[in-house]
């Protein structure tokens, strides 16, 4: 199946340094989503966009669903060490009868002491 | 809060077993999907479900069933476990109503075939 182009694929950062990371893709999407992954654990969603354009924010983490609709960007402000992690961006058509999600291939946050 | 729970966190099977991975979710959600995450490959899509007693295979089938009796619990069986599926194991579910999309995972099984 398809997967998304997401970058960077791994970032090392200091603590309270800004993060961001983007997704991308050759299709349109209707929905995006965004996912953080802790070490052995499911996925825990932490924001979901619906609009072209649309900016929302869930705490220090702010995302945006691209004015193409091709893409999606993803910002964490003044990192914090349980903010490591792998990031997934994932798309949907949003047709009825097709729930299947897009993953991207994952950011990798790495907080440096 | 939406809540998925998987049978277990983690599972050592031998090759040849028939392996059962049970799914609840307590949201009354229509959708019911089972993922396999493999490092450099992300997450895959082996079946989903939209209703009770449907399912609908998704990119990675081969090797796996499923079943749907009720609308709160689904399982992945594997009929004859091999070491290539030594993988994670990951089960989702979302509403099918309204303009909510949203995937919500469990906590994943990681699962050893030796």
């Amino acid at each position: 199946g398809q997967q998304l182009n997401q970058s960077p694929q791994s970032m090392f950062i200091q603590e309270g340094e800004d993060v961001s990371m983007n997704c991308t893709s050759s299709s349109i999407f209707n929905t995006w989503l965004w996912y953080k992954q802790d070490p052995g654990e499911g996925p825990v969603l932490l924001i979901a966009l619906y609009k072209a354009g649309e900016l929302t924010s869930n705490g220090r983490l702010t995302a945006q669903f691209g004015i193409t609709r091709k893409d999606s960007f993803l910002n964490i402000s003044a990192s914090i060490p349980s903010d490591v992690g792998i990031y997934f961006c994932a798309g949907q058509v949003r047709d009825f009868g097709n729930e299947k999600l897009t993953f991207g291939t994952g950011t990798r946050l790495t907080i440096i002491p | 809060d939406v809540k998925v729970t998987q049978s277990s966190r983690y599972l050592v099977k031998r090759t040849g077993e028939k392996v059962f991975l049970e799914c609840v979710q307590d949201m009354d959600h229509e959708n019911m999907f089972w993922y396999r995450q493999d490092p450099g490959l992300g997450l895959r899509l082996i079946y989903f479900s939209y209703d009770v007693k449907m399912k609908e295979k998704g990119d990675i089938p081969e090797g796996y069933s499923v079943s749907r009796e009720k609308k709160e619990r689904f399982s992945l069986i594997l009929e004859s476990a091999s070491t290539n599926q030594t993988s994670m194991y990951l089960c989702a579910s979302s509403t099918g109503q309204g303009a909510v999309y949203e995937q919500y995972f469990g906590p994943g099984t990681r699962l050893t075939v030796t």
